[in-house]
């Protein structure tokens, strides 16, 4: 069955430090998200993709964020320096083109000490 | 105003009971609507789609939307403790392919 991948699962960073994350979308998806989810509330997005495109990314903290999706199939989310308000579930999802019909991928979990 | 608003509940039903989830949203031109379901420390989970005003039905779930009002809602039923979760409302908010979610409703279905 055709799923997003994600990695690592877990991932335990104290601040200050860089982490990063990865996703593949599912096969033939073009459309690719980046989700932050702080326990207790909805997925936020935080960047989008269309093939190698950023289509949004207003609501990702350039500052310290940074999504790179280099040939248009898989991606990478880092964090450098990571900050204690960092620590939440990262959920990659994909979608082919056209539809917001999202799938989503098991996630990470960040905690940040 | 947030852009998609649900009640955080708990909501609490009896097992076999109905359970009706609510969603409200703010862009009248919004034309696409899911409902996901997320067990606690996992990912959310695709289980409807609606595109048009009126009812939709899967196996024990219905869909339901009204555009004029702009509401979605999202009924389960012979609810079972297996649909203990929470449910998020997601609307691709003016059409523009970005999925917004709501913060998600608490069900809790008691045997």
């Amino acid at each position: 069955e055709a799923e997003v991948a994600q990695s690592p699962r877990y991932k335990i960073t104290e601040k200050s430090q860089a982490v990063a994350f990865w996703c593949d979308p599912i096969s033939g998806h073009a459309t690719l998200y980046w989700y932050r989810q702080i326990l207790g509330q909805g997925p936020e997005l935080l960047v989008q993709f269309q093939d190698e495109s950023v289509v949004d990314d207003s609501q990702l903290p350039k500052d310290r964020f940074s999504a790179e999706r280099l040939k248009g199939v898989d991606s990478t989310l880092k964090i450098q320096p990571a900050e204690l308000g960092d620590s939440a579930m990262y959920l990659c999802a994909s979608s082919l083109t056209g539809s917001t019909e999202a799938f989503f991928g098991q996630g990470t979990r960040l905690t940040v000490v | 105003q947030k852009e998609v608003e649900q009640n955080s509940g708990p909501l609490s039903v009896p097992e076999g009971a109905i359970a009706s989830l609510n969603c409200t949203y703010s862009d009248r031109g919004s034309q696409s609507f899911f409902w996901y379901r997320q067990y606690s420390g996992k990912s959310p989970e695709l289980i409807m789609s609606i595109y048009s005003n009126g009812d939709k039905e899967d196996g024990r779930f219905t869909a339901q939307l009204n555009k004029a009002s702009q509401y979605v809602s999202l009924l389960i039923r012979d609810s079972q403790p297996s649909d203990s979760a929470t449910y998020l409302c997601a609307v691709d908010l003016d059409s523009s392919y970005k999925l917004i979610f709501g913060s998600g409703t608490r069900l809790l279905v008691r045997p």
